[in-house]
C-alpha cells in the first residue's frame, strides 16, 4: 500500500519568510510525485517530479526530488499572504490494470499560514 | 478549472436515502476519479474510471458505487448514506494522451448527512 507522510503539518511564519515542506513517501514502482495547493476549493497543481525531472521551479516555488531516500521537498521563499494554503504531496505508482492510471495517494497536507 | 463541473455544489441529506452525485467534463478525458477529504485524512480515493463502463475501486470504496455511461459524465452514488460518509467530494480527470499528466480536480461537492 502506497503511503505519504509530510511534515510539518501546519506551519506560522512571517511574511518574507523562506519556507520549506517535507513530504516522505513509500510506493510500490514509482512513476510520479506530485505537489498541489489547496486554498477554499480544488486542489491546483503545482510539480510533478519523476525519473527523468527530479527539480522543479516556478518563480517563488521549487521542489526537488531524491528517489534514493524517498522524500521531496517544496521550497517556498519571500512568502506572502497569498501562499497562505494547504500544501498537497502525492504520488503514484506504476499500474499495470485498471487502464494504468490508478490515481494518485496523497498526504494529510501541511497548513501554511502565513502572517503579514 | 478543467472542464469540470460537480453537482450539486452542497447536499443535505438524511441517514438511509440514497445520493448521486455527478462529475461533467467537457474534454473527452478518458480517466475520471472520485475522491473525498476529511480533516486529518487528506485526499482519499474512492472510485476511478478509465473508459465508458471501465471502473475500479479505490481505497475506500465500501457504500459507495459508480457509473460511467457516457464518457463526459462519472455518477457516484452512495447507495444509503450514513453520517461517516459527511465530507467533501472532489472529481478529477487526467488528460488523456499526456504523458505522465496530472490529476486536476473540480470544485468539490460538500455533503452533509443527518
Amino acid at each position: 500500500e502506497d503511503k505519504v507522510v509530510q511534515s510539518p503539518l501546519s506551519l506560522v511564519v512571517h511574511e518574507g519568510d523562506t519556507v520549506t515542506l517535507n513530504c516522505s513517501y513509500e510506493v510500490t514502482n514509482f512513476r510520479s510525485l506530485l505537489w498541489y495547493k489547496q486554498e477554499k476549493k480544488a486542489p491546483t497543481f503545482l510539480f510533478m517530479l519523476t525519473s527523468s525531472g527530479i527539480e522543479k521551479k516556478s518563480g517563488r516555488l521549487s521542489s526537488i526530488l531524491d528517489k534514493k531516500e524517498l522524500f521531496s521537498i517544496l521550497n517556498i521563499t519571500a512568502t506572502q499572504t497569498g501562499d497562505s494554503a494547504i500544501y498537497l504531496c502525492a504520488v503514484e505508482g506504476i499500474s499495470y490494470s485498471g487502464g494504468g492510471a490508478d490515481g494518485l495517494t496523497f498526504g494529510k497536507g501541511t497548513h501554511l499560514i502565513i502572517q503579514p | 478549472d478543467a472542464g469540470i463541473t460537480q453537482s450539486p455544489r452542497h447536499k443535505v441529506t438524511e441517514t438511509g436515502t440514497p445520493v448521486t452525485l455527478r462529475c461533467h467534463q467537457t474534454e473527452n478525458h478518458r480517466y475520471m476519479y472520485w475522491y473525498r477529504q476529511d480533516p486529518g485524512h487528506g485526499l482519499r480515493l474512492i472510485h476511478y474510471s478509465y473508459g465508458v463502463k471501465d471502473t475500479d475501486k479505490g481505497e475506500v470504496s465500501d457504500g459507495y458505487s459508480v457509473s460511467r455511461s457516457k464518457t463526459e459524465d462519472f455518477l457516484l452514488t452512495l447507495e444509503s448514506a450514513t453520517s461517516s460518509q459527511t465530507s467533501v467530494y472532489f472529481c478529477a480527470i487526467r488528460e488523456s494522451g499526456v504523458r505522465d499528466s496530472p490529476l486536476h480536480f473540480g470544485n468539490g461537492t460538500r455533503l452533509t448527512v443527518t
